[in-house]
């Protein structure tokens, strides 16, 4: 069966250093990849999109991979700040959507920065 | 520049009762999605609208639950007789384009309303 999975557990990093989020998905051949991050109480905000023509993305202090051969993203966060404290989703529109951005999200990791 | 727009933000509901739930999407864009997100879940989309339009509505549930987008006004989203397994946030998005292959249009959240039923 088709799966988009997150790590449940909440990553606790100290600030200044990177935290890596992971991403994997079975069953699936997306065009592109997406992170958002949420609030609590928000809705998600979208902060990156790689295709699957893109082994790496850059913006500021993140960056994300896109492996399709192992099914996998990393989103990564340099010199992290307690601001940075946020659930982050990842995001992928199945191939044979229609092409309209129908959004499948995995569940979310929970990223907590300590002073 | 409003971004999207949901209301009410908080809604009670007893079993039975209508739900009606509004989304405005941001100036110029004609394409709204809507998604639920259960606790520690991720979101799950529902169904996708243009305007006077239902394209994709393959996430709903096949009863109780419409979407509509009229030509003037928000879009609406409907649930009849709720029960408490309908208790979610639920979101919507709008976009300005249509994805054509590479060319992705990127999705602007609301900020959700909140539904509890008692």
């Amino acid at each position: 069966s088709q799966k988009i999975e997150q790590n449940s557990e909440a990553l606790n990093i100290q600030e200044g250093k990177t935290a890596t989020l992971t991403c994997n998905y079975t069953n699936y051949s997306p065009a592109y990849l997406q992170w958002y991050r949420q609030d609590p109480g928000r809705g998600p905000v979208f902060l990156l999109l790689i295709r699957e023509n893109e082994k790496e993305k850059r913006k500021e202090r993140l960056k994300v991979t896109f492996d399709t051969t192992l099914k996998q993203s990393l989103f990564h966060i340099t010199a992290s700040q307690p601001a940075d404290s946020a659930t982050y989703l990842c995001a992928l529109e199945p191939t044979g959507s229609g092409g309209y951005n129908k959004l499948i999200f995995g569940a979310g990791t929970r990223l907590a920065v300590h002073p | 520049n409003a971004g999207v727009m949901q209301n009410p933000r908080h809604l009670v509901r007893r079993r039975g009762q209508e739900a009606r739930l509004r989304c405005s999407p941001m100036k110029g864009h004609s394409h709204v999605y809507w998604y639920r997100q259960l606790p520690e879940e991720g979101l799950k989309f529902m169904v996708y609208l243009q305007k006077e339009n239902i394209i994709d509505e393959s996430g709903m549930p096949k009863e109780r639950f419409s979407a509509e987008f009229p030509k003037e006004g928000p879009s609406i989203l409907r649930i009849q007789q709720v029960v408490r397994g309908d208790s979610a946030a639920y979101f919507c998005a709008s976009s300005s384009t249509r994805s054509q292959g590479f060319a992705m249009s990127e999705q602007f959240f609301g900020p959700g309303t909140r539904l509890t039923v008692l």
